[in-house]
């Protein structure tokens, strides 16, 4: 069975740092699109960035230049070092593999990041 | 960008009603699109791909059609665990969702 499990979630002040992880299990990050999509409280679904199997990083505007998205192939483990933190960067932060026809499929279950003073 | 949009808002159904919930795409994106179920304090679930495929384990009382840029998400006959959220993405150029459908019980 395919998991994927976020952590690295909390508070942090605007232009702060954070470093959110997404462990998975049943699948390999080297092998598999893997994303990740945002929801701000009460609102909907952004997607914020991809990684391919090959390892090329792909961002939304909304985020390009402060996220960088990145994997530990020894730890199967997959990362979005945020930067530069703004108040509408509050979201629960989900990761998802990408099928190979680019519908997300399991998604993890999301780790809450708050910015603010 | 495709902007992704769903209508109504929320809808107000009877268990055991049907809902039908739309979705239009500001271009066309043939038929990548999906749709996915959230409940609250839950993460999305895949429902539909490929505009009418269902998902692994998803009952047939949901059904998708639509190809291009009109979509329709079906749930023929309501059950108490359908009340949630849903929302439509394209997945033909990047990646975007619609605002989302709240299924609430009338």
């Amino acid at each position: 069975e395919v998991q994927l499990v976020e952590s690295g979630g909390g508070l942090v002040q605007p232009g702060g740092s954070l470093r959110l992880s997404c462990a998975a299990s049943g699948l390999t990050v080297s092998t598999n699109y893997i994303t990740w999509v945002r929801q701000a409280p009460g609102k909907g679904l952004e997607w914020v960035s991809v990684i391919y199997s090959g390892g090329s990083p792909y961002y939304a505007d909304s985020v390009k230049g402060r996220f960088t998205i990145s994997r530990d192939i020894s730890k199967n483990t997959l990362y979005l070092q945020m930067n530069s933190l703004r108040p509408e960067d509050t979201a629960v932060y989900y990761c998802a593999r990408v099928d190979y026809s680019n519908w997300f499929d399991p998604w993890g279950h999301g780790t809450l990041v708050t910015v603010s003073s | 960008e495709i902007v992704m949009t769903q209508s109504p808002a929320t809808l107000s159904v009877s268990p055991g009603e049907r809902a039908t919930l739309s979705c239009r795409a500001s271009q066309s994106v043939s038929s990548k699109l999906a749709w996915y179920q959230q409940k609250p304090g839950q993460a999305p679930r895949l429902l539909i791909y490929g505009a009418f495929t269902r998902a692994t384990g998803i009952p047939a009382r949901f059904s998708g059609s639509g190809s291009g840029t009109e979509f329709t998400l079906t749930i023929s006959s309501l059950q108490s665990e359908d009340f949630a959220v849903y929302y439509c993405q394209q997945y033909n150029t990047w990646w975007t969702f619609g605002q989302g459908t709240k299924v609430e019980i009338k």
